[in-house]
C-alpha cells in the first residue's frame, strides 16, 4: 500500500512567521500536487511538480519536489491570516488518474 | 483551470430517504470522475471511481448498493446515497481529471449531507 506521510498535521503560528509542511513517501510519484481547502469548500489546486528537484514559487509559497520524486515540501514565508486553511499533498502515478493523499495540515495564522 | 460544478451544496434529509448529488465538468470531458468523503479536519477518503459508460470501481469497505454511482455522459456523474442514515452525514466531494493534464484533479465545491 502506498502511503504519503504529511507533517505536521496541525500548525498554529503568528502572522509574519515562516513555516514548512512536508510530504514523504517510500514510493516514487510521477507528480506531486498541493491543494488548499477552506471549510465547506472543495480543494483548490495550488501547484503541480513533476520533475525531480523542481522548485516552483507562488508569491510567498515555495514548493519543492525531491530529487528522487518521493517527497515534497511547501514553505510559506511571512505567513498571513489569509493563508489559514487545510493544505493537502497528493501523489500521482502514470498508470491511472488516482491520487495518493496525505493526511493534511491544518494551518492557522493568528493576526 | 478547469471547472467542476457540484450540486447541491447542502442537503438535509430524513432518515430512510435517498439523496442524489450531481457532479459536472463544465469546460472539459471527463471519462473518469472521483467521489470522496471527508470527515471533519481530515483528508479526503476515496469512495469510488466513476467511469463513463461502465460500472464504477468502489474502494474497499464502500457499499456499492448504498452509494450508487452513474456516469452516463462525459460531463456528468451522479452519486445517490440510498436509504440514508445519520451515519451517512458527511461532506462529499467529487473531482475530475482533464485527460490532457495528467493526474491533476479539479474539485467540486462539495456537498454537506445531514441526515436527521
Amino acid at each position: 500500500t502506498q502511503l504519503l506521510e504529511q507533517s505536521p498535521q496541525f500548525l498554529s503560528i503568528q502572522e509574519g512567521e515562516n513555516l514548512t509542511v512536508y510530504c514523504n513517501s517510500s514510493s516514487v510519484f510521477s507528480s506531486l500536487q498541493w491543494y488548499r481547502q477552506e471549510p465547506g469548500e472543495g480543494p483548490v489546486l495550488l501547484v503541480t511538480v513533476v520533475t525531480g528537484g523542481e522548485v516552483k514559487k507562488l508569491k510567498r509559497l515555495t514548493f519543492q519536489f525531491g530529487d528522487a520524486r518521493k517527497d515534497s515540501s511547501l514553505h510559506i514565508t511571512a505567513a498571513q491570516p489569509g493563508d489559514t486553511g487545510l493544505y493537502l499533498c497528493a501523489g500521482g502515478q502514470d498508470s491511472n488518474y488516482q491520487l495518493i493523499w496525505g493526511a493534511g495540515t491544518k494551518l492557522i495564522i493568528k493576526p | 483551470g478547469a471547472v467542476v460544478s457540484q450540486h447541491p451544496s447542502r442537503v438535509i434529509c430524513k432518515s430512510g430517504t435517498s439523496v442524489k448529488i450531481e457532479c459536472r465538468s463544465l469546460d472539459f470531458q471527463a471519462t473518469t470522475m472521483f467521489w470522496y468523503r471527508q470527515f471533519p479536519k481530515q483528508s479526503l477518503m476515496l469512495m469510488a471511481t466513476s467511469n463513463e459508460g461502465s460500472k464504477a470501481t468502489y474502494e474497499q469497505g464502500v457499499e456499492k448498493d448504498k452509494f450508487l454511482i452513474n456516469h452516463a455522459s462525459l460531463t456528468l456523474s451522479t452519486l445517490t446515497v440510498t436509504s440514508a442514515h445519520p451515519e451517512d452525514s458527511s461532506f462529499y466531494i467529487c473531482s475530475a481529471p482533464p485527460s490532457q493534464e495528467g493526474n491533476i484533479q479539479y474539485f467540486g465545491a462539495g456537498t454537506r449531507l445531514s441526515v436527521l
